[in-house]
C-alpha cells in the first residue's frame, strides 16, 4: 500500500478564513512534505518534516503553518490567505528525508481557491 | 545553479505508438533520477528511477535511458496507451544525503490520440 490521503479534495476559503488541510500515511514513513503546484507548472517544495520536526521550510510565508502532530499525519494551517495562493497543495511521503534512493508517494492533493 | 528541465512541452502521438519523453539535467554530479507521471485531477505517481551507474533500466512498458555524456535522460513508453495521458516529470533529488528535496523538470503533456 502507497497511499497517502488528503482532504479535503477542494477547499474555498475568504480571505480572512482560517482552514486546515490534512495528510494522512500508514506505510511507516517518517518524511512528510508539503509541495504547492499552480497549473500547468511542476509541484514547488515548502515543508520538510522528518520524524516529527520541521527539517526544511523554504522561506514560506507565516500565514501558512505546519504541524506533524504524528509519524502518520500532517497538517497544514492556513490563514489570512490571498489570491495567489490558490493552488493545488501536495502532500508526499517517503521513508526518510535522507538523499538518495527515498521515493516520495504523493497524495491526490487539495485543490485550494482563495477568494 | 542546478536546474532539471525538458525538451518538449507537449507530445502527442497515436494509439499504440511509442513514445519518447525528453529531459535534461545541467548538474553532472547528478547520480540518480526519478520520473513521475501526473494525471489530471491526481498527485504525482512514481514510474520508474535509474542511477547513473545504468545507461538504461525497464519497467512494465516502460524504459529510461540516461546519456551522462549529454547529460540527458529519455522516458520511452511502449504501445501508448490512452490511460497514459498524462503530464511527465523527470525529477532529481539531491546527493548530499542530507535532504530529500526533489527537483521537478517543467514536465510534458504527453497526449494520446485513440
Amino acid at each position: 500500500d502507497t497511499e497517502v490521503t488528503q482532504t479535503p479534495k477542494h477547499l474555498v476559503m475568504g480571505m480572512t478564513n482560517k482552514k486546515s488541510l490534512k495528510c494522512e500515511q500508514h506505510m511507516g514513513h517518517r518524511a512528510m512534505y508539503w509541495y504547492k503546484q499552480k497549473a500547468k507548472k511542476p509541484p514547488e517544495l515548502m515543508f520538510v518534516y522528518s520524524y516529527e520536526k520541521l527539517s526544511i521550510n523554504e522561506s514560506v510565508p507565516s500565514r501558512f503553518s505546519p504541524e506533524c502532530p504524528n509519524s502518520s499525519l500532517l497538517n497544514l494551517h492556513l490563514h489570512a490567505l490571498q489570491p495567489e495562493d490558490s493552488a493545488l497543495y501536495l502532500c508526499a511521503s517517503s521513508q526518510d528525508s535522507g538523499g538518495g534512493k527515498n521515493i516520495q508517494y504523493f497524495g491526490a492533493g487539495t485543490r485550494l481557491s482563495v477568494l | 545553479g542546478e536546474s532539471v528541465g525538458l525538451h518538449l512541452p507537449t507530445l502527442s502521438v497515436q494509439e499504440g505508438d511509442n513514445s519518447i519523453i525528453n529531459c535534461a539535467y545541467s548538474n553532472s554530479a547528478s547520480d540518480y533520477f526519478i520520473w513521475y507521471k501526473q494525471e489530471s485531477g491526481k498527485g504525482p505517481q512514481f514510474i520508474i528511477d535509474i542511477r547513473s551507474n545504468m545507461d538504461k533500466r525497464q519497467g512494465q512498458r516502460v524504459t529510461v535511458l540516461l546519456n551522462k555524456t549529454v547529460k540527458h535522460l529519455s522516458l520511452q513508453i511502449a504501445a501508448t496507451q490512452p490511460g497514459d495521458s498524462a503530464v511527465y516529470f523527470c525529477a532529481d533529488p539531491p546527493l548530499d544525503g542530507a535532504t530529500n528535496k526533489l527537483i521537478f523538470g517543467t514536465g510534458t503533456l504527453l497526449a494520446v490520440q485513440p
